[in-house]
């Protein structure tokens, strides 16, 4: 069974640009996440969709972000316009809904994001 | 709010010699408590959890860890370190208020195991 894929796996562009990261969780998994970890500090939540629907995005840093996952499937985050401090590793994870019990999630290997 | 600490960013360890990787955690309700491994270039793996019930939980690869309520504590052992036991290890929680789904993690400890 395939991971957590995520594309690209790293990414260099200007302050200013656009960037879309993709996450394509495992099979069935309704449950998706982005995390970001910035430089050397800790891993930080993002948001959270269960099948296409924002469950919690608490922890989205403002509007230059926007993440979509049309139809349930895979998940994009975009950064418009990127700024020196998006710089860092986005990872997604996913799991299945496990009814009275936690939802281990699976992560994939990151996208390394680095603004210029 | 809840946090995480993870004592030591790094520790290095001989071959063979006991791992103990530190975590403590703030949080008003028992939360649930995991360890996670990043070896290079990989996802992060989980190598254990803990949810209720016995306090001592064992993990993948002879890890073991340890919930202690009174201490806030989920120290990270392994009695007998392997090369290739070198990696980044997170510590995390989640609580009934994410309805246990956002994980918070502290800022992980990179162990080195030299011969």
């Amino acid at each position: 069974e395939a991971g957590v894929t995520q594309f690209p796996s790293h990414s260099v562009i200007e302050k200013g640009q656009t960037v879309t990261l993709r996450c394509d969780p495992i099979s069935g998994h309704d449950n998706l996440y982005w995390y970001r970890r910035v430089m050397g500090k800790e891993i930080k939540f993002l948001l959270h969709f269960v099948k296409e629907s924002k469950q919690d995005e608490s922890g989205m840093p403002n509007n230059r972000f926007l993440a979509e996952r049309t139809g349930g499937t895979y998940s994009t985050l975009k950064v418009q316009p990127a700024e020196l401090e998006d710089s860092g590793v986005y990872f997604c994870a996913s799991s299945v809904t496990q009814r009275g019990g936690v939802n281990e999630q699976f992560f994939g290997p990151g996208t390394r994001l680095t603004v210029l | 709010a809840q946090s995480v600490t993870q004592l030591g960013s790094h520790v290095s360890v001989s071959e063979g010699a006991l791992v103990l990787l530190r975590c403590n955690y703030s949080s008003s309700v028992p939360p649930y408590l995991f360890w996670y491994v990043q070896y290079p270039n990989q996802g992060l793996q989980l190598l254990l959890k803990y949810t209720t019930g016995a306090t001592l939980v064992k993990g993948i690869n002879g890890f073991e860890a340890e919930f202690k309520k009174s201490e806030t504590s989920f120290h990270l052992t392994k009695p007998s370190a392997h090369m290739s036991d070198a990696a980044e290890y997170f510590c995390a929680v989640s609580d009934p208020w994410g309805g246990y789904n956002k994980l918070i993690f502290g800022a992980g400890t990179r162990l080195a195991v030299h011969p």
